[in-house]
């Protein structure tokens, strides 16, 4: 079963108005989660690093005013979509690592959230 | 230069038949892991497979193999008797400490 769920799926907003997307692991604990966003029919592009007690890691070229990650809590991480635009309109995938005691980062299998379609008009 | 490269946009295959879906990668670090995920119209991703450069084996996951040709640094996904369902989105990845996704390539299953 689903292993992190996202809120909300869908959402239609106007243009300059928020919305804010949670992610949530599912009976463990993510010290990190990681957030993405595709275009249709491109891959996933990393957006941020959220980290559980401090600031979130912004990849090169995202605006970290315009998307504010809060890593709350270990079982929960907020993307705020900031006075979105028209442009801001893409799918948004969120992911946790399952942490394995002594395992190497590189062999955490990331599970993804189902995705928040984010429409603004 | 790309970290993922996976060359066939789309693919085509008989319902029933094996499919080989292509994807090389690139790095220095002596230490990774190579994924796949699956990408069906609802936009989920669903994790296959997965294969670490150390291990020696090749993956299998019920349907799904990984082909590792590590000198040539490949992580081919072969799926065996392909189903109408196996039809979707396929996503190479490794991960060094973040995950590096490819293009990927979109499978159509053909009754």
């Amino acid at each position: 079963g689903a292993v992190v769920s996202q809120h909300p799926s869908w959402v239609i907003c106007k243009s300059g108005t928020s919305v804010k997307i949670e992610c949530r692991s599912l009976d463990f604990q993510a010290t990190t989660m990681f957030w993405y966003r595709q275009f249709p029919k491109q891959s996933l592009m990393l957006m941020a690093t959220s980290n559980e007690g401090s600031k979130a890691t912004y990849e090169q070229g995202v605006e970290k005013d315009k998307f504010l990650i809060n890593h709350a809590s270990l079982t929960l991480s907020t993307l705020t979509v900031t006075s979105a635009h028209p442009e801001d309109s893409s799918f948004y995938i969120c992911s946790a690592s399952i942490p394995v005691p002594g395992s190497l980062a590189e062999r955490e299998t990331q599970y993804f959230g189902p995705g928040t379609r984010l429409l603004v008009l | 230069a790309q970290k993922i490269t996976q060359t066939q946009p789309g693919m085509f295959v008989q319902e029933k038949e094996a499919v080989t879906l292509d994807c090389t990668y690139d790095t220095s670090d002596p230490s990774y892991g190579l994924f796949w995920y699956k990408q069906p119209s609802s936009g989920e991703m669903i994790f296959l497979i997965y294969q670490g450069s150390y291990d020696q084996q090749n993956a299998t996951e019920g349907r799904y193999s990984l082909n590792f040709q590590k000198a040539r640094k490949s992580a081919n996904l072969v799926i065996s008797a392909s189903q109408l369902g196996d039809s979707a989105m396929y996503f190479c990845a490794m991960r060094e400490y973040q995950f590096y996704f490819g293009t990927g390539t979109s499978l159509t299953v053909i009754p």
